[in-house]
């Protein structure tokens, strides 16, 4: 069984902070990792994933994700955030064996400015 | 334009009332998911269709049923609400090859009274 784990529910940052999200799994095979956004009353939109390669993977808006095997993690960061990046991030995890996606609880990153 | 579009994006029930929810997306994407999503309990899946009449229950299907009788849509039937069906129910599709990317509709706020 597939599990994500983000182990912060709230995050609150000033405007041109650094942030890290925090994101840990659990499957023995292959995985696809990915992140989400959330605007506050919209659908969840794709910012980035990973499946092999380079682990750090870059995604839009200056958004990045480092993936380590040795920790079961795939945190993401941002050097420096903008008050339009305040929203709930999800973090989801897939099987290669299947198309059933696990999403984390979500994490409401708040951007003082 | 990669696009997953929600109707009705609000709507009001009384309870023991049928609901349909419709989904389209104009990708040719195989794969199809309704989910709905709870403060605090973050997304859940409810149904996933792999293609055309091909659907498997997710986590929670009790009290639901779908049905995909084209690519591009997928309909979420509600027989006979509960109160506790109200939820914001999102529609997601996905190219399989594509991995872990989802793209969403922006929701169905579904209030049962």
């Amino acid at each position: 069984t597939q599990t994500v784990s983000q182990s912060d529910a709230h995050v609150t940052v000033f405007e041109g902070d650094s942030v890290e999200l925090r994101c840990n799994y659990s499957y023995g095979g292959s995985i696809y990792l990915s992140w989400y956004i959330q605007h506050h009353g919209h659908g969840l939109q794709f910012l980035l994933k990973y499946y092999s390669g380079n682990p750090v993977v870059q995604g839009v808006n200056g958004f990045e994700a480092e993936f380590s095997k040795s920790d079961s993690s795939f945190h993401l960061r941002k050097a420096s955030v903008h008050w339009s990046d305040s929203a709930v991030y999800f973090c989801a995890v897939r099987g290669n064996s299947n198309n059933r996606i696990f999403f984390g609880d979500g994490t409401q990153l708040v951007v003082k400015p | 334009d990669m696009k997953v579009t929600q109707m009705p994006r609000y709507l009001i029930k009384r309870m023991g009332e049928n609901v349909l929810l419709e989904c389209g997306q104009d990708m040719s994407h195989e794969t199809m998911y309704w989910y709905r999503q709870d403060p605090g309990l973050g997304l859940q899946l409810i149904y996933i269709s792999y293609d055309v009449d091909s659907n498997s229950e997710g986590d929670i299907p009790k009290g639901y049923r779908v049905s995909r009788k084209k690519r591009e849509h997928f309909s979420l039937i509600l027989d006979s609400a509960k109160t506790n069906q109200t939820s914001v129910y999102f529609c997601a599709s996905s190219y399989e090859r594509s991995g872990n990317t989802l793209y969403f509709g922006e929701g169905s706020r579904l209030i049962v009274v």
